[in-house]
């Protein structure tokens, strides 16, 4: 069985970092690319970044992009997104999700972990 | 970027009739060399994280009840289900898969009794 346990949100004041863990089970890790997918609060769901299946090539929404890391550790079958200089904006349901296929096709979508940004 | 708008943003439907969720993008997710539409349809469920029902704008995943369909192509995508049940109370939202991975999602439909 499939299954993707979120960890790390909190309360954060602006500018500051957290990191988001994902571990991964019931399937082979390696051989899926991962995704962070949050939504804010009465918001819709946002993709926020995207790693391939060996970590080598990483993407970002243009609202994270140089604030956001997104890594993997595929020996440890766990997805990581380090957040710093957060803002208010960033607030939100944070989840990581599995992709199948070529066209990383998001198939299966952890709880979420919350992330509230305030002073 | 593609921008995914749906309609209506709230449905409210009898048991037992049918539902339609109507799902646009801005530009043709239809690919070419494969006459694939990079379309795909997810349930959220209070509580719960999204369930991929529908892919490729109309493949139902494994599971899935066939009382749920997809059609459409290019820009224009229709989610129906035909004979709403309690347990489909639910948020519905689409996705294009066409640039991915910079994936637009559409702003979700809220489906009711």
């Amino acid at each position: 069985e499939v299954q993707l346990l979120d960890s790390g949100g909190g309360l954060v004041q602006p500018g500051g970092s957290l990191r988001l863990s994902c571990a991964a089970s019931g399937f082979t890790f390696r051989n899926n690319a991962m995704t962070w997918v949050r939504q804010a609060p009465g918001k819709g769901l946002q993709w926020v970044s995207s790693i391939s299946p060996s970590g080598n090539n990483t993407y970002y929404a243009d609202s994270v992009k140089g604030r956001f890391t997104i890594s993997r550790d595929n020996f440890r079958n766990t997805l990581y997104l380090q957040m710093s200089g957060l803002r208010a904006e960033d607030t939100a349901l944070y989840s990581c999700a599995k992709t199948r296929g070529d066209q990383w096709l998001i198939s299966f979508w952890g709880q979420g972990t919350l992330v509230t940004v305030s002073s | 970027d593609i921008v995914m708008t749906q309609s209506p943003d709230s449905l409210a439907v009898s048991l037992g009739e049918r539902a339609t969720i109507s799902c646009k993008s801005s530009r043709s997710v239809l690919y070419s060399s494969n006459n694939k539409n990079y379309l795909a349809w997810y349930q959220r469920k209070p509580g719960q994280p999204p369930k991929l029902l529908i892919s490729w704008a109309s493949t139902r995943e494994s599971g899935v009840p066939d009382r749920f369909s997809g059609s459409g192509s290019g820009t224009d995508f229709t989610l129906t289900i035909s004979s709403l049940q309690a347990e489909d109370v639910a948020v519905y939202y689409c996705q294009q898969y066409y640039t991915t991975p910079e994936y637009s999602f559409g702003q979700g439909t809220k489906l009711e009794i």
